[in-house]
């Protein structure tokens, strides 16, 4: 079976433009993760969604930061327009959770931005 | 103060040696997740344990609630488990996990 699938791997622009990343959970995992990972430090989160609903948005810059999962399953994260302290690795995570609570995540393998 | 602790934040071994990675938390939690993390890579989640203790090959992970603390232990340590090893805690029906800095491991042949 397929992990969490990511892409682009490695993203490269220069500032003020925009950028997106894209993640595809695990078949069947109802919970969908965006984790922004700076050097040396864990992972922060950014929005979390339950199906098709973002549950929990609220350590997501509004301001330049918008993500979508349609259908419930797909996900996009999108940085417009992209500052210097945007560079970080964008990990996304799904998991199956059931009655609320936790259960094992899996990662993708993160998309690694950096901004010149 | 960090809701996750970890120490220490790095380790160097020989090969061949046991090591023990702890992690502090003082939240209530539903469960706590040990995690690794190569260069260059993705996150691997290793254990996920509430209570006592579980064993993955030469992997141990071990839970006092009432301490409020874990640990992670590596028998017979090999070059290929130098990694960045990432403690988390969930607190159940509030969803998020919360993460530690990591404890970045590096074991020497």
């Amino acid at each position: 079976e397929a992990g969490v699938v990511q892409s682009p791997r490695y993203k490269i622009i220069e500032k003020k433009q925009p950028v997106a990343f894209w993640c595809n959970p695990i078949s069947g995992h109802n919970t969908l993760y965006w984790y922004r990972q700076n050097l040396g430090q864990g992972p922060e989160l950014l929005i979390r969604y339950e199906n098709e609903e973002a549950v929990d948005d609220s350590q997501l810059p509004k301001d330049r930061f918008s993500a979508e999962r349609l259908k419930g399953v797909d996900s996009t994260l999108k940085i417009q327009p992209a500052e210097l302290g945007d560079s970080a690795v964008y990990l996304c995570a799904s998991s199956l959770d059931l009655m609320g609570q936790h259960e094992k995540l899996f990662f993708g393998s993160g998309t690694q931005l950096s901004v010149l | 103060k960090n809701e996750v602790e970890q120490s220490p934040q790095n380790l160097t071994a020989q090969e061949g040696e046991f090591i023990t990675i702890n992690c502090s938390y003082s939240v209530g939690i539903s469960a706590l997740h040990w995690l690794q993390q190569h260069p260059g890579g993705g996150i691997v989640s290793l254990f996920m344990l509430s209570s006592g203790k579980k064993k993955h090959g030469r992997l141990i992970a071990t839970i006092n609630i009432q301490e409020k603390h874990s640990s992670l232990h590596i028998t017979a340590s090999h070059p290929r488990d130098s990694a960045v090893y990432i403690c988390a805690v969930g607190r159940g029906s509030q969803g998020n996990l919360i993460f530690g800095k990591g404890t970045k491991l590096s074991v020497k042949p």
